[in-house]
């Protein structure tokens, strides 16, 4: 059981670029999203998804897309990076939307925008 | 501005000693959610509280969530240096397991 799994470790980008970071889980969980944490503000939520086919927007969702075509895997899309994205990018799953439910974090993707 | 504010954002105190964080809010949250953050790591949870007024308590590690579901402590009896890391605390509103982080409380327990 590999857990949440993200690739890659580190990137660095040229504004304007696009990449994907991407996220995978093995525990048939149905929750999965995207967090980014920057000094002094702890992790921000971009986008979410209670279940494949279904996404949502978080509390910072401009500059980044994502979709969900199976329960496994939630990839998180820059179309075009800019300086302002440069963060540590955390995907997390849980196994039900509901109250409490613990969510279990990846080990992060660093990326720097020059 | 952050929706919840976590108190204080260093802390340095020796092994033995005892600490307290805090976690407040003017949003009421559903639940309440304390994570630990290793240097290179995601977040791991440590405790969930949903209950106004529950207190956990996990070794030397309590937690308390305020009656009216707003606020938040983390104390620790008997600091060790094991316990040195990143703390945070996590409100989810609105539903759908949304999470609202506080900026966290950098630990560091000194030998």
């Amino acid at each position: 059981n590999a857990g949440v799994t993200q690739t890659p470790k580190f990137q660095v980008l040229k504004t304007g670029q696009s990449m994907t970071l991407q996220c995978a889980q093995d525990m048939n969980h149905e929750y999965m999203s995207w967090y980014r944490q920057d000094p002094g503000m702890g992790l921000r939520l971009i986008h979410y998804s209670v279940g494949a086919g279904i996404t949502d927007q978080g509390e910072v969702p401009n500059g980044y897309n994502v979709s969900r075509s199976t329960t496994e895997d939630f990839p998180l899309r820059l179309l075009s990076a800019a300086p302002s994205q440069t963060s540590v990018y955390f995907c997390a799953s849980s196994y039900v939307a509901g109250a409490g439910d613990e969510q279990f974090f990846g080990p992060g993707t660093r990326l720097t925008v020059l | 501005t952050q929706l919840l504010e976590q108190s204080p954002q260093f802390l340095s105190i020796q092994e033995g000693e005892n600490l307290t964080v805090y976690c407040n809010s003017s949003s009421v949250f559903s639940s309440l959610q304390w994570y630990r953050q290793e240097p290179g790591e995601g977040p791991v949870l440590l405790v969930t509280v949903v209950t106004g007024g529950e207190v956990k308590k996990l070794k030397r590690l309590t937690f308390q969530f305020g009656d009216a579901r707003k606020d938040s402590s983390l104390h620790i009896t008997a600091a060790q240096t094991g316990d040195t890391g990143l703390y945070l605390c996590a409100g989810e509103l609105g539903g759908y397991n949304k999470l609202i982080f506080g900026a966290g409380t950098r630990l560091a327990v000194h030998p």
